[in-house]
């Protein structure tokens, strides 16, 4: 069965401009989390969806959003980017609402200059 | 939030047994105590989880004090492949959500 799949891998954008990431949950999981990763701050939980639905949310702006899709399919929004949100935000699926055992993908390296 | 304390860093050797410490003195009775690693430049991996027994799996074996305030994954016989940030974590069943509260874990070494 194929993984977390995380797309794009790496990007680069500039401060200002707005970027949209997407994580691909492993086939009949419809839970997915979204985290973010810095040297500074380890990881922190964004947020997470179950069938469509935000169920919870982390301490971040409003600049960051997301979504899922009917598919299980997420995506996550980050617009007005700042140099700050350059890190590695990686994508965990798992098969139940409430589930011992989630599946991370490789993560997107995003870098912002 | 319950938390977590764990050693920042720890060694072994390759071949001989790695006990990886955590501490979570404000435990309650619904949280389940969860370890999951992070390989060098891969997301985090599931590695075990129990609640009050002891268990294990192919990867580890997680040992759990009697009042709960402290456990320790038992790696059997590390591999260079072990070498990781370690977390343990604590997840509330009944918190309605499957979000996972990551500290600082420990970075595992281990010498051939």
């Amino acid at each position: 069965k194929a993984g977390v799949t995380q797309t794009p891998r790496y990007l680069i954008k500039t401060r200002g401009q707005q970027v949209t990431l997407s994580c691909s949950p492993i086939s009949g999981h419809r839970s997915v989390s979204w985290y973010q990763q810095t040297p500074g701050q380890g990881l922190q939980f964004l947020f997470e969806y179950f069938s469509e639905t935000q169920r919870n949310k982390g301490n971040f702006p409003g600049r960051f959003s997301g979504r899922q899709f009917s598919n299980s399919r997420s995506e996550m929004n980050v617009s007005t980017l700042e140099l700050g949100d350059s890190a590695l935000y990686l994508c965990a699926s798992s098969s139940q609402q409430l589930s011992y055992e989630q599946y991370f993908g490789p993560g997107t390296r995003l870098t912002v200059t | 939030d319950a938390k977590t304390t764990q050693p920042n860093s720890m060694e072994s050797n390759e071949e001989e047994p790695v006990h990886l410490p955590c501490n979570h003195s404000t435990i309650s009775g619904t949280d389940y105590i969860h370890w999951y690693r992070q390989l060098p430049s891969q997301g985090p991996e599931y590695v075990i989880h129990g609640l009050t027994s002891n268990v294990n799996n192919r990867m580890a074996s997680l040992a759990i004090a009697e009042d709960r305030k402290s456990s320790t994954l038992i790696l059997h016989r590390a591999t260079l492949r072990d070498a990781a940030v370690y977390y343990c974590i604590l997840w509330r069943r009944g918190g309605a959500t499957n979000k996972l509260i990551f500290g600082t874990g420990t970075l595992l070494a281990v010498q051939p």
